[in-house]
């Protein structure tokens, strides 16, 4: 069974621009979440989607978007990047909840420069 | 609110020696912890949860309610060991549904 797929594995961006994330569940995962992970905070809560639904929401500016399409896949958007904004973004799949297990991708590393 | 803390950002042991990694949950609800590592070059992964009262790779981590602790606990080190190690709290959100709210890790480091 294919597991979390990430896309791009790398992106570089300039201050000021906007960036889209890809992720793709395992197949059957209706809950994707997107964590933005950094060596001073660890790993923090950004989103979780369910059935094309924000079912929650981290305290990150509204700069941080998402949606989630009828395939269960996944984007997450940040525009007007700020240099702070560079981190490894994981998204991770659950079946329903993660009460049962959150499965993660390998992740986005976004540098913006 | 919800909150994990894990008090200690890296953690040195001698392989063989027992391992102890510190964690502690702030809730008002019942909550449901768990234990995620990150193995070098891995994706982060489930290791174990206080539901489940499992040893995984040797690992065991009793919830204690009373200290509102998770720590997880090995009573002989192995070299394979070494990775990040994030404790994880499921609990429920201002907007109604379960969450999952992480610490910032602690990086254990078997030292051979």
């Amino acid at each position: 069974k294919a597991g979390v797929t990430q896309t791009p594995r790398y992106l570089i961006k300039t201050r000021g621009q906007q960036v889209t994330l890809s992720c793709s569940p395992i197949s059957g995962h209706r809950s994707v979440s997107w964590y933005q992970q950094t060596p001073g905070q660890g790993l923090q809560f950004l989103f979780e989607y369910f059935s094309e639904t924000q079912r929650n929401k981290g305290n990150f500016p509204g700069r941080f978007s998402g949606r989630q399409f009828s395939n269960s896949r996944s984007e997450m958007n940040v525009s007007t990047l700020e240099l702070g904004d560079s981190a490894l973004y994981l998204c991770a799949s659950s079946l329903v909840t993660v009460r049962t297990e959150a499965f993660f991708g390998q992740g986005t590393r976004l540098t913006v420069v | 609110a919800q909150r994990v803390t894990q008090p200690e950002k890296l953690l040195s042991v001698f392989k063989g020696a027992p391992v102890e990694l510190k964690c502690n949950y702030s809730y008002s609800g019942s909550p449901e912890l768990f234990w995620y590592v990150q193995y070098s070059r891995q994706r982060l992964q489930l290791l174990l949860r206080h539901i489940s009262r499992e040893s995984i790779k040797g690992f065991t981590a009793d919830l204690n309610k009373g200290e509102t602790s998770f720590h997880l606990k090995k009573p002989f080190a192995q070299e394979e060991d070494s990775a990040m190690y994030y404790c994880a709290l499921m609990g429920v959100s201002n907007f109604g549904n379960e969450k999952l709210t992480f610490g910032t890790g602690t990086r254990l480091t078997i030292i051979p």
